[in-house]
């Protein structure tokens, strides 16, 4: 069965960056784009960015261009999230998350994973 | 920017009652329109993709429906399971904005 296993929560000082990482299994990892949504406490979802796994093409939210860094390591199918100078307005939970086509050709999120989250404190 | 406006914000409802959700986008997005559930602590779920096509596994009760720049999801049959927060998703253009939000009360 598909999966997206992220690593754990992080506590970071502001100014800092972050790395998540999103382990996927049950499928080919290069056949599907990865998105990164986050969440902050009681709010809605916020769509950060997507990434090609086979190219390594990216694509980033206007609002994140320039902190945030999107790649791969295809050898153990696991896509990596970078957040850099960091300030408590970026406190959240980061979703990682599988694309899938459908019969249009576009593409929709269909499974995520079990979030990270990430403190941004003093 | 394609923006996604959601309402109502909040509803409240029986078990047993239909309730309707709505998701107007700014501009035309030929139904490329997604809805996710998602519970208290959990990560959202897919329910429903292509405006109108029911994810696999889904309960029948969950119904999409809408086109251009208007849609809807339905849950015929409220049950308490259903308690939880609805978005919707538009992947027509980047950025892919979710709409605000659905909290369901039961």
């Amino acid at each position: 069965q598909v999966q997206l296993v992220q690593s754990g929560a992080e506590v970071k000082k502001p100014g800092a960056s972050v790395k998540v990482s999103c382990k996927t299994s049950g499928y080919t990892f290069s056949s599907y784009d990865i998105n990164w949504v986050r969440q902050a406490t009681g709010q809605g979802l916020e769509w950060m960015g997507w990434m090609n796994p086979n190219s390594g093409s990216t694509g980033y939210a206007q609002k994140f261009q320039g902190r945030i860094t999107l790649t791969r390591n295809t050898s153990i199918g696991t896509a990596y999230m970078e957040l850099t100078s960091l300030t408590s307005e970026d406190t959240a939970v980061y979703y990682c998350a599988r694309d899938r086509q459908d019969y249009s050709g576009s593409t929709f999120i269909d499974f995520w994973g079990q979030g990270t989250l990430v403190t941004v404190s003093s | 920017d394609i923006q996604m406006t959601q309402s109502p914000s909040s509803l409240s409802a029986f078990v047993g009652d239909r309730i309707t959700i709505t998701c107007r986008a700014s501009q035309y997005i030929s139904n490329s329109l997604a809805w996710y559930q998602q519970k208290p602590g959990k990560a959202p779920k897919l329910l429903v993709y292509a405006a109108s096509r029911l994810e696999s596994g889904v309960p029948s009760r969950f119904s999409g429906g809408g086109s251009g720049t208007a849609y809807s999801l339905t849950i015929n049959s409220l049950q308490p399971e259903d308690l939880a927060t609805y978005y919707c998703q538009q992947y027509f253009g980047t950025p892919r904005a979710f709409g605000g939000g659905t909290k369901v009360e039961i």
